[in-house]
C-alpha cells in the first residue's frame, strides 16, 4: 500500500542538526512533490515548502529558508528534512506529505493525500 | 501570502448533529481549497479537496462548498469517529497556508 514512513523521535540540544526521513513505499516516488509541515505544540499546520522528487528542486516558504534543507534520494525513496543550528522554537511534529493531483481540464488541483504519521522533534538543554 | 481564517474556532455538537465549518481566504483562490481531519496524536487526513470533491474513501457525510473566498465543510450527521479538528488549506498560490483549525468536541 502506499505509505511514507518517517524516522523516529529525536531529542537534540540547542545548536545541534537534526536530520528527518521519509521513505516512500507502494508508488512511483518520482512521480509526485513531496511536502513537509510543521506542527508546534498545541498549535495548526504550517505549510514549510517542498520538493520535487524527480529534480531535488526545493521550494521554501517564509521563514524556513536557510536552517532549514529539503533532499531526496531516489535510489532509496527517501525524503529528507535537515534543520541546523536547533532552536528551542524548533520543537514541532514534522510530517512528509504526498502531492497529489486531480486533472481537471484545464487545471490540475493538488492536495496532500498521504501523510507520514511524524517525526517529533524536541529541543531542550 | 494568502491568509486563511475558520469560525468557529471550536464548537460542541452531539451524535447525529448536522455540523457546518466556514472558511474564508484573503482573496480568491477560485476553488482551490481542501479539507482535513487531525485527532490527537495523528497524523492530518484529507476529505476534500478542489472545495467540494470528496476523496476516496471518505464517507459521504462530509461535503464541501463554496469558491472565491467563502467555504464550507459540512457533516450532514456527525459520528463518533467525527470529534475531530479540521483544517482548511488553500491550494492556489504558494505558500500552501492552512486555516487556525476548527475543533469539534462532544456537547
Amino acid at each position: 500500500q502506499v505509505q511514507l514512513v518517517q524516522s523516529g523521535s529525536e531529542l537534540k540540544k540547542p545548536g545541534a542538526s537534526v536530520k528527518v526521513s521519509c521513505k516512500a513505499s507502494g508508488y512511483t516516488f518520482t512521480n509526485y512533490v513531496l511536502n513537509w509541515v510543521r506542527q508546534a505544540p498545541g498549535q495548526g499546520l504550517e505549510w514549510m515548502g517542498w520538493i520535487n522528487t524527480n529534480t531535488g528542486n526545493p521550494t521554501y516558504a517564509q521563514g524556513f529558508a536557510g536552517r532549514f534543507v529539503f533532499s531526496v534520494d531516489t535510489s532509496v525513496s527517501t525524503a529528507y528534512l535537515q534543520i541546523s543550528s536547533l532552536k528551542a522554537e524548533d520543537t514541532a511534529v514534522y510530517y512528509c506529505a504526498r502531492e497529489g493531483i486531480a486533472a481537471r481540464d484545464p487545471e490540475d488541483y493538488y492536495y496532500m493525500d498521504v501523510w507520514g504519521k511524524g517525526t517529533t522533534v524536541t529541543v531542550s538543554s | 501570502d494568502i491568509q486563511m481564517t475558520q469560525s468557529p474556532s471550536s464548537l460542541s455538537a452531539s451524535v447525529g448533529d448536522r455540523v457546518t465549518i466556514t472558511c474564508r481566504a484573503s482573496q480568491s483562490i477560485s476553488n482551490y481549497l481542501n479539507w482535513y481531519q487531525q485527532k490527537p496524536g495523528k497524523a492530518p487526513k484529507l476529505l476534500i479537496y478542489a472545495a467540494s470533491s470528496l476523496q476516496s474513501g471518505v464517507p459521504s457525510r462530509f461535503s464541501g462548498s463554496g469558491s472565491g473566498t467563502d467555504f464550507t465543510l459540512t457533516i450532514s450527521s456527525l459520528q463518533p469517529e467525527d470529534f475531530a479538528t479540521y483544517y482548511c488549506q488553500q491550494s492556489y498560490n504558494a505558500p500552501f497556508t492552512f486555516g487556525p483549525g476548527t475543533k469539534v468536541d462532544v456537547k
